[in-house]
C-alpha cells in the first residue's frame, strides 16, 4: 500500500511569512508523529497524535507552531510568522500504535529567507 | 546528557568489512530500540527493530541489546559502498506521558571500495 506522503516537497519562505506542510499518513495509523531534522542532526520530536487528540506537543519549539488533525487521518503543521531559525526538514511519521515501527514520509525541506 | 548518544562519526570501513554502529541510552525502561539509516536528502528507513537481550539476524545485518548496559549496536557484515549512509539510533520512551522516539544524531558511514 501507500507510505507516508507529505507536500510540499519544497517551500521557501519569506521570514514572516505563514507557512502549512501537510501528511498523510499509512492508512489505519492511529500515530501520528511530526520531528523536525536540522542539517547534519537527527530528528527532534515536534508532537505526536493518537487519531484526532493531540497528546504532546511538548517538542513544538514556540507557540508560533501549531498542529492539527481533525479527522484522525491527515495532518497539517503550521509555522506562522516563520523566523530564519525554523529552516530545516519537517518529518512526518505513521505507526499503528506508539509503541510500534514508525513509518517516514519523504519530508518537507523548509528554507526561510 | 542527551538521552541516546552516537559517535557522529564518520566510520570509515573498506569494502567487505564489518562495520559496528554503537548507542547509548539513557532511559532504563524503554522497551523498543529501533536502527533507521539515511541517505543524504532523503527520509530514515527502518533497518532493524530489536525490543529484548542478546542478538537479532536480518540478512547482513545484526542488531544487537544490552539492556542492564543501556546499550544497543548494530553490525554491518560485508559492508558495501551502497551501505553509506548515516545510521540513526532510536528509542522509544515513555516521557511526558506519552510515548515518543528519542533519536541520536547518527553515525556517518563510509564504506571504501
Amino acid at each position: 500500500g501507500a507510505g507516508v506522503s507529505q507536500s510540499p516537497r519544497y517551500k521557501v519562505a519569506k521570514r514572516g511569512q505563514d507557512v502549512a506542510l501537510r501528511c498523510d499518513p499509512i492508512s489505519g495509523h492511529v500515530s501520528l508523529f511530526w520531528y523536525q531534522q536540522a542539517l547534519g542532526q537527527g530528528p527532534e520530536f515536534l508532537t505526536y497524535f493518537q487519531n484526532e487528540a493531540q497528546l504532546d506537543k511538548s517538542g513544538l519549539p514556540s507557540d508560533r507552531f501549531f498542529a492539527e488533525r481533525p479527522e484522525g487521518s491527515v495532518s497539517t503543521l503550521k509555522i506562522q510568522r516563520t523566523q530564519q531559525e525554523d529552516s530545516a526538514v519537517y518529518l512526518c511519521a505513521s505507526s499503528l500504535t506508539p509503541l510500534e515501527t514508525q513509518y517516514f514520509g519523504p519530508g518537507t525541506r523548509l528554507l526561510v529567507l | 546528557q542527551k538521552e541516546v548518544e552516537q559517535n557522529s562519526g564518520p566510520l570509515s570501513v573498506p569494502e567487505g568489512a564489518i562495520a559496528s554502529l554503537n548507542c547509548t541510552y539513557s532511559d532504563r525502561v524503554s522497551q523498543s530500540f529501533f536502527w533507521y539509516r539515511q541517505y543524504s536528502g532523503k527520509s530514515p528507513e527502518l533497518i532493524m527493530s530489536i525490543y529484548s537481550n542478546g542478538d537479532k539476524e536480518d540478512g547482513r545485518f545484526t542488531a544487537q541489546l544490552n539492556k542492564a548496559s543501556q546499550y544497543v549496536s548494530l553490525l554491518i557484515r560485508d559492508s558495501q559502498p551502497s551501505d553509506s549512509a548515516t545510521y540513526l539510533c532510536a528509542v522509544n520512551m515513555f516521557t511526558s506521558g506519552t510515548y515518543k522516539y528519542i533519536f541520536g544524531t547518527g553515525t556517518r558511514l563510509k564504506v571504501l571500495a
